[in-house]
């Protein structure tokens, strides 16, 4: 198996434009998580899917993020408008079937918003 | 404790020093205790799951321990390695703590 696939690996992107992160978890996993690693606060987790339903939303910033799963292999993070303080590396993880087992991650997306 | 935390925040041990860290977690609702390695501009790698009161757990060099009723668990590592060196996370569920980052000088 590839592992989990994140893309783009680096976005630069201007104040106030829509950024689209991608990722594709590893084949049979049930559960999916977006984190946001920051050097002021860490490794932030941001949502949990478990079979493709977001189950956790509470570390979702503000209403500029959006998650979504529209099925078993594939969800995106979006943010509409990206702001300077967005700027972070963003990872995907999966896990096989819940929230406390171990997390396989992706490479990561790191974003540079101007 | 409402947060995984985790000690010390940083540790620089010559080659061939064996050392240890601390995560401490909440063990109320207390499911698992992962501990990750993550190195510079890679992503964190699992090192081990716990679940049970005294669990213990050994890969190669790198052990480590758990205690539910008290909520901490060690990480040990002996006769340490400059490839050892990197960021030791430790997540309780979906918590991460935010690193021991460990730095092993030749």
């Amino acid at each position: 198996d590839a592992g989990v696939i994140q893309s783009p690996r680096h976005e630069v992107t201007e104040m106030g434009q829509e950024v689209t992160l991608r990722c594709k978890p590893i084949s049979g996993h049930n559960s999916l998580f977006w984190y946001r690693q920051t050097m002021m606060r860490g490794l932030e987790l941001l949502i949990y899917f478990n079979n493709n339903v977001p189950i956790d939303d509470s570390g979702m910033p503000e209403d500029r993020f959006s998650a979504k799963m529209p099925n078993a292999s594939f969800s995106t993070l979006k943010i509409q408008p990206s702001e300077p303080r967005d700027s972070a590396v963003y990872f995907c993880a999966s896990s096989p079937r819940l929230a406390w087992e171990t997390q396989y991650f992706g490479p990561g997306t790191r974003l540079l918003v101007l | 404790i409402l947060n995984v935390e985790q000690s010390p925040q940083s540790l620089h041990v010559q080659e061939g020093d064996s050392t240890n860290f601390t995560c401490s977690f909440p063990s109320s609702n207390f499911y698992a205790l992962h501990w990750y390695r993550w190195e510079t501009a890679k992503s964190p790698e699992a090192l081990f799951v716990m679940t049970l009161n005294g669990d213990e757990k050994k890969k190669g060099r790198i052990s480590a321990t758990l205690n539910t009723k008290e909520g901490y668990s060690y990480l040990y590592i002996k006769g340490s390695q400059p490839e050892d060196s990197a960021t030791y996370l430790c997540a309780s569920d979906m918590r991460f703590g935010a690193g021991t980052r460990l730095t092993v000088k030749p």
